[in-house]
């Protein structure tokens, strides 16, 4: 049963404090999504790859927010420095091509 | 700008009866419209999707409708079970690979 892994699930961090997210897609999917999930704004893009070459990041704020994907088999997400805007629950989601998004469970991060 | 928005916010229904979200989208290159099922706690799911050369797709008791002229598309649940409790996002993307753009969720109660 091919799945989307994250990790950490949970992560409650004090402001100021760097924050690692990371992601395994699915193996053979070529497409890596990093979205997040607010009650405000519900859910947004955050950044995307293709074949490991970041395609769109235009969601995420620059500044502080990074992400990579070191090879393959993981996607990472940084935020540093961590503020209490950032509590939100971030998703990874992988695809193959121009076939369907498959999310993974998610890791709820908040900020104090 | 929000280029996708869904209705109504919340829904309930009795077990036997008929859901039905609404989702009207601005952007005519979008061409590829999924709707996905989030249960607390874990990430969304892909449910059915349509694509804009066909009216209506159906699987088992989920169907969309699709009104391109109009920009606008509909799930509709049959005979609602109280397992399908669930918040039910639109989507929207300019090809199946690319960026998803969702509607603000509809979360759906079914009562026994």
């Amino acid at each position: 049963d091919a799945r989307v892994t994250q990790t950490p699930r949970d992560k409650v961090t004090e402001m100021g404090q760097e924050v690692t997210m990371r992601c395994q897609p699915i193996l053979g999917h070529n497409t890596v999504f990093w979205y997040r999930q607010t009650m405000m704004q519900g859910l947004e893009l955050l950044a995307y790859f293709r074949n490991r070459a970041p395609l769109d990041d235009s969601g995420m704020p620059k500044d502080r927010f990074s992400a990579e994907m070191p090879d393959a088999t993981l996607a990472t997400l940084k935020i540093q420095p961590s503020e209490p805007r950032d509590s939100a629950v971030y998703f990874c989601a992988s695809g193959l091509g121009g076939r369907e998004q498959y999310f993974g469970p998610g890791t709820r991060l908040t900020v104090t | 700008q929000q280029q996708v928005k869904q209705s109504p916010q919340s829904l309930i229904v009795q077990k036997g009866g008929i859901s039905i979200i609404n989702c009207a989208y601005e952007n005519t290159a979008f061409d590829y419209f999924p709707w996905y099922q989030q249960f607390p706690g874990k990430g969304p799911a892909l449910l059915i999707a349509i694509r804009p050369d066909v009216s209506e797709k159906k699987e088992g008791r989920f169907t969309i409708s699709f009104n391109k002229s109009a920009k606008q598309f509909s799930l509709h649940i049959m005979d609602s079970q109280p397992g399908d409790s669930a918040t039910y996002f639109c989507a929207a993307s300019k090809a199946a690979g690319n960026k998803l753009t969702f509607g603000g969720g509809t979360r759906v109660l079914v009562k026994p």
